[in-house]
């Protein structure tokens, strides 16, 4: 049963420390979305990648924040230094270019910034 | 203005009634649509995608597209208690990136 993987599922970390999230997404998936979900402002798209490259990152915070698909079975977020409002769930997913295909979710890592 | 709106709720609707949940968006060259539900403490998963404009059904399960409008719902027939969830409309741009509203939290009470 493909899935999305990510890890770590849940995270607790000081003001000041990095935090990086990683993701494995379905063998075959040429397109890798990140996003945050808090309550207040839903899910917002941190970062599109496409074969690996990086497409769009413009909701991400470039001062602290940045992502990359160091290979195809691969992504990663980084956070540093990372801070109490980063705190949310961090969703992974993944899917093909095509119009019509749906995402597949991860289950998200929980981050807690103290 | 944000790009795709919802109604945050929460909804509510008695069971076996109809539940309608709604969304505009704001990009006009968007050609696909998407409904994804989220249980509490789960991952979104999808239930419904819509291109053209009109109805699809899908069991219990109607989404309407309008793009002239630029307004997508979704309904729910004979609702659930299990149906109880946060549904995310999900709007793809040029471009391949997906948007999503804040989603609209639906109760079904028995």
């Amino acid at each position: 049963d493909a899935r999305v993987t990510q890890t770590p599922r849940h995270k607790v970390t000081e003001m000041g420390q990095e935090v990086t999230m990683r993701c494995q997404p379905i063998l075959g998936h040429n397109t890798v979305f990140w996003y945050r979900q808090t309550m207040m402002q839903g899910l917002e798209l941190l970062a599109y990648f496409r074969n690996r490259a990086p497409l769009d990152d413009s909701g991400m915070p470039k001062d602290r924040f940045s992502a990359e698909m160091p290979d195809a079975t691969l992504a990663t977020l980084k956070i540093q230094p990372s801070e109490p409002r980063d705190s949310a769930v961090y969703f992974c997913a993944s899917g093909t270019d095509r119009e019509n295909e749906k995402l597949f979710f991860g289950s998200g890592t929980q981050l807690s910034v103290l | 203005q944000k790009e795709v709106e919802q109604n945050s709720g929460p909804l509510s609707v008695p069971e076996g009634a109809i539940a309608s949940l709604n969304c505009t968006y704001s990009d006009r060259v968007s050609q696909s649509f998407f409904w994804y539900r989220q249980y509490s403490g789960k991952s979104p998963e999808l239930i419904m995608s819509i291109y053209s404009n009109g109805d699809k059904e899908d069991g219990r399960f109607t989404a309407q597209l309008n793009k002239a409008s630029q307004y997508v719902s979704l309904l729910i027939r004979d609702s659930q208690p299990s149906d109880s969830a946060t549904y995310l409309c999900a709007v793809r741009h040029q471009g391949g990136k997906l948007i999503f509203g804040q989603g609209t939290e639906l109760s079904v009470k028995p």
